[in-house]
């Protein structure tokens, strides 16, 4: 079966760093999508990732490993506009998206 | 701005009484999606259209039905809603199927059932 698995919360400081992992397996793979939620919103996107290796865009990273089947979303500088839930999806052969339940980031003081 | 738009916000429906979502696009993109989320879950994939082609998910319950008469809209019916169907409904387009284009979502309609 295809599955995402990602934590389900994790607890950080603002102004600290976080990792978000994310492992998948799915049916084919066409890359991996990490998605930001705030609650009660709609999820907006964040990364794509289809290659191996860092994607850096400000103080958000991605990581994916292909061979792992595994992904990490990197949060630098956390901010308290940073608690979302962060939602990890996986391009599958047929180009449909298998989603993670997401991770549930609360930033404290 | 282009965009994502849903209506309403926020609908509240009895039980088994109809209810139609609605959602509209100006990004010009092929491919409308309509997702189902409830709380601390992942969206879950009812139905997408590309073009006007229909693609029903297996397990999507015939309850739910959707339609979209041109490139810009597309409605969600649900025909008898049951307590099970409260969640937020998220509408999200894409530029192509078959491909790596990022979904853009709408802001969802939370649906209530009384």
């Amino acid at each position: 079966g295809q599955n995402i698995d990602q934590p389900t919360e994790m607890t950080a400081t603002e102004g600290a760093i976080v990792q978000i992992n994310c492992t998948y397996q799915t049916s084919g793979f066409n890359g991996l999508f990490w998605y930001q939620q705030h609650a009660g919103e709609a999820p907006t996107f964040l990364s794509y990732n289809v290659l191996d290796g860092l994607e850096e865009k400000g103080r958000f990273s991605s990581f994916l490993s292909r061979s792992k089947g595994y992904s990490y979303l990197l949060l630098k500088e956390l901010q308290m506009k940073d608690s979302a839930s962060y939602l990890c999806a996986a391009l599958d052969s047929n180009y449909q998206l298998i989603w993670g339940a997401g991770t549930k980031l609360i930033i404290k003081p | 701005d282009a965009m994502v738009i849903q209506n309403p916000r926020y609908q509240v429906t009895q039980f088994g009484k109809p209810v139609t979502l609605s959602c509209s696009q100006t990004l010009n993109h092929n491919v409308m999606y309509w997702y189902q989320q409830k709380s601390s879950q992942a969206p879950k994939l009812l139905f997408h259209y590309y073009d006007k082609d229909f693609n029903n998910e297996a397990d999507t319950p015939d309850n739910f039905q959707s339609r979209r008469p041109n490139t810009s809209f597309c409605f969600l019916d649900i025909r008898s809603p049951g307590l099970g169907d409260a969640a937020m409904y998220l509408c999200a387009t894409s530029r192509e199927s078959g491909s790596s284009y990022e979904q853009y979502f709408g802001p969802g309609t939370r649906l209530t059932v009384t």
